[in-house]
């Protein structure tokens, strides 16, 4: 497996708190993305991130921020949760395209219910 | 605007039986299609096809790229339950950065 994990793996909260996800890696890969995944939608694309501090808005960015202040280390962050936000989310990593295309890895997910 | 649609949706077979997963898609700048199987948890990857790989096979499993037609499909022959998972089909596009932009998935289920 590839060495991502992510924190907490489930958690409950109530609308209007704030809640931060955390997603580690142990592969020095520069690309690290955020995405949610719900019934009937697939997974979608929060933010994503191509090197420390450089990051990018995804397809459904609203609500949602980011910050990746170390290499290994990908932060997502709901400022104010809403029930709309209950999800299963994703991180995963990708090594840097170049004249190459990188599979992505994912992590092991974490299910969040907002109340 | 990019998008990667995946049919159908669901199907339902009986174990030995050989099913076909399709993706179609329509993104600006393609780089390479990549296929995942998930089960109950995260996914895990099956193949990536690009322009200079457009035939993949790994043991049941095979898939091909159409670049012409913007199209993939996978096969997976003498079918297992243990194939019963959704498929994700994703496709690698770039502009200035690189994102992968997922299908809905195709939920299959083989029945012994």
């Amino acid at each position: 497996d590839a060495g991502i994990t992510q924190s907490p793996r489930h958690k409950v909260t109530e609308t209007g708190t704030p809640v931060t996800l955390r997603c580690h890696q142990t592969e020095n890969h520069r690309y690290m993305y955020w995405y949610r995944q719900d019934p009937g939608h697939g997974l979608r694309l929060i933010h994503y991130s191509y090197g420390v501090k450089d990051t990018d808005k995804g397809e459904v960015s609203d609500g949602y921020s980011v910050s990746r202040s170390k290499t290994e280390d990908f932060l997502l962050t709901l400022e104010s949760a809403t029930s709309s936000q209950t999800s299963v989310y994703f991180c995963a990593i990708s090594r840097p395209p170049g004249l190459a295309s990188y599979e992505q890895y994912f992590g092991p997910g974490t299910r969040l219910t907002v109340t | 605007e990019d998008k990667v649609v995946q049919s159908p949706l669901s199907l339902v077979v009986h174990e030995g039986d050989t099913v076909t997963l399709n993706c179609s898609y329509e993104v600006t700048n393609f780089r390479s299609l990549l296929w995942y199987k998930q089960e109950k948890k995260a996914p895990t990857f099956l193949f990536m096809l690009t322009s200079s790989g457009i035939e993949k096979k790994s043991g049941r499993l095979s898939s091909i790229l159409d670049k012409k037609e913007l199209f993939s499909i996978l096969n997976i022959t003498a079918t297992q339950t243990g194939d019963s998972a959704v498929y994700l089909c994703a496709v690698e596009a770039t502009s200035g950065t690189y994102k992968y932009i997922f299908g809905t998935g195709t939920r299959l289920k083989v029945l012994a």
